[in-house]
């Protein structure tokens, strides 16, 4: 079956603009994830949606971001008055569930990224 | 912040070789995961291993996991060209009310045919 879709998958932009990001999780996974890699750096957690329920925006790293999840599936994520700090690849991941009490976390599956650069 | 710590950061080795990646953590876990990431992709999950294992295998891959001493170790033997890529260990969010996983920076795996 299809794998996690993001879009765009480059994405270069003016510092100061907003810019929004997409992510198709693979149908039937209720648990999805934005992360965010610098350069030859592992990846920094940003947000989990989980079903419906409204998500714990605490991870994001400033009130420019926001993300969304609409009908539990389709979300987007958006940088708004972007700088250059926020160029990096942002990556979407799904999984069948999310945190499952003392099981731990389920095999995430991931989208290829969007890179963004910011100039 | 990161929870686990990849050792060593870059690897080079001929095909045919064993290489062995190590990665250290600090917090408990239900369990601990192993990815691969080729250049310009997203993350591939290899591996998942229980905080009551100690060793699994997949094909070619060994893993090993030592909760005394916070860490584990991922095992490819007879490595492939094919098998280049970056290599990340992560552990659950232990006790925090968020679903993600926890990232260490990752071994740079480099294969020479």
């Amino acid at each position: 079956g299809a794998g996690v879709s993001q879009s765009p998958s480059n994405k270069v932009t003016e510092k100061g603009k907003d810019v929004e990001l997409r992510c198709d999780p693979i149908s039937g996974h209720t648990a999805l994830y934005w992360y965010r890699q610098s350069l030859g750096q592992g990846l920094e957690f940003l947000i989990y949606f989980q079903g419906n329920s409204a998500p714990d925006k605490s991870g994001l790293p400033s009130d420019r971001f926001s993300a969304e999840r609409t009908g539990g599936s389709v979300s987007t994520l958006t940088i708004q008055r972007t700088q250059q700090e926020d160029s990096a690849v942002y990556l979407c991941a799904s999984s069948r569930v999310g945190l499952v009490d003392s099981w731990g976390n389920q095999p995430q599956h991931f989208g290829d990224g969007t890179r963004l650069s910011i100039l | 912040s990161q929870q686990g710590e990849e050792d060593p950061q870059a690897l080079s080795i001929q095909e045919g070789e064993n290489a062995t990646m190590n990665c250290s953590y600090k917090t408990s876990i239900n369990n601990l995961q192993w990815y691969r990431q080729n250049s310009g992709r997203g993350l591939v999950h290899l591996i998942l291993i229980r905080s009551n294992e100690r060793e699994k295998h997949s094909g070619r891959l060994r893993v090993t996991l030592d909760t005394s001493k916070k860490s584990s170790s991922l095992l490819i033997t007879a490595s492939r060209a094919a098998d280049t890529a970056s290599y990340f260990c992560a552990t659950d969010n232990y006790g925090g009310s968020q679903g993600n996983l926890i990232f260490g920076k990752g071994t740079k795996l480099s294969v020479k045919p």
